[in-house]
């Protein structure tokens, strides 16, 4: 059973336009990251949102944490090919757990 | 270098041998961490080492995987009687605990070993 589901798993746009990858669960959980990983490469940390409804921006990123907790979206504006990459979505359950649970990942190609 | 290194980049061995995995965390870093990632699967968590704690090995998924961390600093993941099924890239992250206990834990990882059993 996989803790956290990620949509769409492939996405494939061209340069300018707009997308939202999500991540989804019934689980609660007490915060939530994305990381973003390139081929060849570790994953590396783009946010981490601990708060139910809680919106961050990086750039031309939005991070947003559903007021449950149990979901999270990530939405790219006017998407450059330097976004290209695997976005994984990652939570802790909390209550002293040091686990980290990831999703399978949403594996986005921009074009030019 | 100060991110976290890990060694070999690549490895292919035959089924039924013994490999080792190695990882150097940030220095300073008391948490390591180590994972799986299969082709089209997400990071499955296989061990976490704490300093001088007992070390969370809920996610090996045999006996033929154990991991150890000398001296609070390089790990060595050892796959005993390797299967196809092991074929992966093993990742190795470290993070500051003080930073997880106020709820803003960055995992920093390494690039990765490609295992090929073949």
């Amino acid at each position: 059973t996989q803790l956290l589901e990620q949509s769409p798993q492939f996405l494939s746009i061209q340069e300018g336009e707009n997308l939202t990858v999500y991540c989804n669960s019934s689980s609660v959980f007490s915060s939530l990251q994305w990381y973003r990983q390139e081929p060849g490469e570790g994953p590396v940390l783009l946010v981490t949102v601990v708060t139910g409804g809680e919106v961050k921006k990086l750039k031309r990123l939005t991070f947003q944490f559903g007021d449950a907790r149990k979901d999270s979206s990530l939405h790219i504006t006017a998407a450059q090919p330097g976004d290209t990459g695997l976005y994984l979505c990652a939570g802790r359950r909390g209550g002293g757990s040091e686990k980290l649970v990831f999703g399978k990942g949403t594996k986005l190609t921009v074009n030019p | 270098g100060a991110g976290v290194s890990q060694s070999p980049s690549n490895k292919v061995t035959e089924k039924g041998k013994d490999v080792e995995l190695r990882c150097d965390p940030i220095s300073g870093h008391t948490a390591l961490y180590w994972y799986r990632q299969s082709l089209g699967q997400g990071l499955e968590f296989l061990i976490y080492f704490q300093g001088n704690s007992a070390p969370d090995k809920s996610g090996l998924p045999s006996d033929r995987f154990s991991a150890e961390r000398t001296g609070g600093s390089v790990s060595t993941l050892t796959i005993q009687r390797t299967q196809q099924e092991d074929s992966a890239v093993y990742l190795c992250a470290s993070s500051l605990v003080a930073a997880r206990l106020a709820g803003k834990e960055t995992q920093y990882f390494g690039p990765g070993t490609r295992l090929l059993v073949l």
